[in-house]
């Protein structure tokens, strides 16, 4: 168990539709990532937030989007659904950015048909 | 623009054998490279962290080293197990933003 938690654990979508999926931050984390990862892939880092700020974005679409709230607890939001937005998405938490283990949480598997 | 790679991408072993997974990455300029193992359709646990001043890290039958000079870390799974059986990931940790880049991750089935 590494105290970090998402909801919801499975989601089916069209496309077009817009998604929020929820990550809640281990206790005394300040910092959660958000990572994309595809059927037989690595995971691909969409983006981080430290202290309510968005603190560094990978190779993703504006329609990828997110908040972290004063718990330190975030969402991230996806509009315009499309087919390859079908993947399980992972979230994590640390302490601080730079060199910090990171935390994962068990996922929220997308559909998006 | 770090890459990571993970060889092989699958492995088929049977119980007791001692076998080594590995990773390589193109850029040395890490923080620490993590392993990961992932069940299918399951969440990352962390095995093994090693900072870039380290060498290695070990945790019960699990060995990690790292080479940041050559680029290339292994995972040591020493005595496997059927429940050894997962998709083992490596990752880097290169930037101020603690951004892990991660390979495709190698496939371990551990027969009885």
């Amino acid at each position: 168990e590494t105290g970090v938690t998402q909801s919801p654990t499975h989601l089916i979508k069209t496309r077009g539709q817009q998604v929020t999926l929820r990550c809640s931050s281990q206790s005394g984390h300040n910092t959660v990532s958000w990572y994309q990862q595809a059927l037989g892939q690595g995971p691909q880092f969409i983006f981080q937030y430290y202290r309510e700020e968005e603190n560094g974005r990978g190779n993703f679409p504006p329609r990828f989007s997110g908040l972290q709230f004063p718990n330190y607890s975030s969402e991230l939001n996806v509009n315009a659904l499309e087919l390859d937005d079908s993947a399980l998405y992972l979230c994590a938490s640390s302490s601080g950015t730079g060199e910090n283990i990171q935390y994962f949480g068990a996922g929220t598997r997308l559909s998006v048909l | 623009k770090q890459e990571v790679t993970q060889i092989p991408a699958a492995l088929s072993v049977p119980e007791g054998e001692n076998l080594v997974l590995n990773c390589s990455f193109t850029d040395s300029a890490i923080y620490n490279l993590q392993w990961f193992r992932q069940d299918p359709g399951k969440g990352l646990t962390s095995l093994l962290l090693i900072q870039s001043s380290q060498r290695e890290q070990t945790s019960g039958r699990l060995n990690a080293s790292l080479d940041k000079s050559s680029g290339r870390s292994t995972l040591y799974i020493a005595a496997s197990q059927p429940g050894d059986s997962a998709t083992y990931l490596c990752a880097v940790n290169g930037g101020a933003t603690n951004k892990l880049i991660f390979g495709t991750g190698t496939l371990l089935a551990v027969q009885p």
